[in-house]
């Protein structure tokens, strides 16, 4: 069985650029979830979907941060204008039920 | 607000010995407590998963506890060895939010 995959794993973009991240969860999960994590930190929840709908995402800045999940399957999450603090890591995880959540291998973000 | 603190942030210790690392938690109002290792630049991969209801799990050397009553989990590594070095990150799934609240990680070295 594939695991969630993520692309890219590094991306280096200028301040007040925008940028995308892309992820696609095991098949057969329904639950789709974001996560930022900064250096040092443990990863904190940006959005939670529950197939093509977003169910928490109390904590996603929404004023520059956006992210959807048309077909229930694949997720784009997307900034802009990007800021030096949004360096850090972006986790994608899935799970099939309320239980165990698998995660990709994250993107890197750099902003200069 | 739950919290998660893992203690001690950073421990090293030579190849062979027995080891433990604490996590503690705020809110006993939860689903499950997952223990994942993260390695440099990569991404989480689960150790243990122990349910409300379970006291415990094994898999190989790694041993997991959970009191729920206290906020308390341990893991325990035996024997350990080089290859386990890495960041140990405690997250627990709150009861009715589906998310996971992580700790900051513990980062272990075991020298050779």
């Amino acid at each position: 069985e594939a695991g969630v995959v993520q692309s890219p794993r590094y991306k280096i973009i200028e301040k007040k650029q925008p940028v995308a991240f892309w992820c696609n969860p095991i098949s057969g999960h329904n639950t789709l979830y974001w996560y930022l994590q900064n250096l040092g930190q443990g990863p904190e929840l940006l959005i939670r979907y529950e197939n093509e709908e977003a169910v928490d995402d109390s904590q996603l800045p929404k004023d520059r941060f956006s992210a959807e999940r048309l077909k229930g399957v694949d997720s784009t999450l997307k900034i802009q204008p990007a800021e030096l603090g949004d360096s850090a890591v972006y986790l994608c995880a899935s799970s099939r039920t309320v239980n165990e959540q698998f995660f990709g291998p994250g993107t890197r973000l750099t902003v200069l | 607000k739950q919290e998660v603190t893992q203690i001690p942030a950073a421990l090293s210790v030579p190849e062979g010995e027995n080891l433990v690392l604490n996590c503690s938690f705020t809110d006993s109002a939860i689903y499950n407590l997952q223990w994942f290792r993260q390695d440099p630049g990569k991404g989480l991969t689960s150790l243990l998963l122990i349910q409300s209801s379970q006291r415990e799990q094994t898999s190989g050397r790694l041993n997991a506890s959970l009191d729920k009553s206290s906020g308390r989990s341990t893991l325990y590594i035996a024997a350990s060895q080089p290859g386990d070095s890495a960041t140990y990150l405690c997250a627990v799934n709150e009861l009715g939010a589906q998310k996971l609240v992580f700790g900051q990680g513990t980062r272990l070295t075991i020298n050779p």
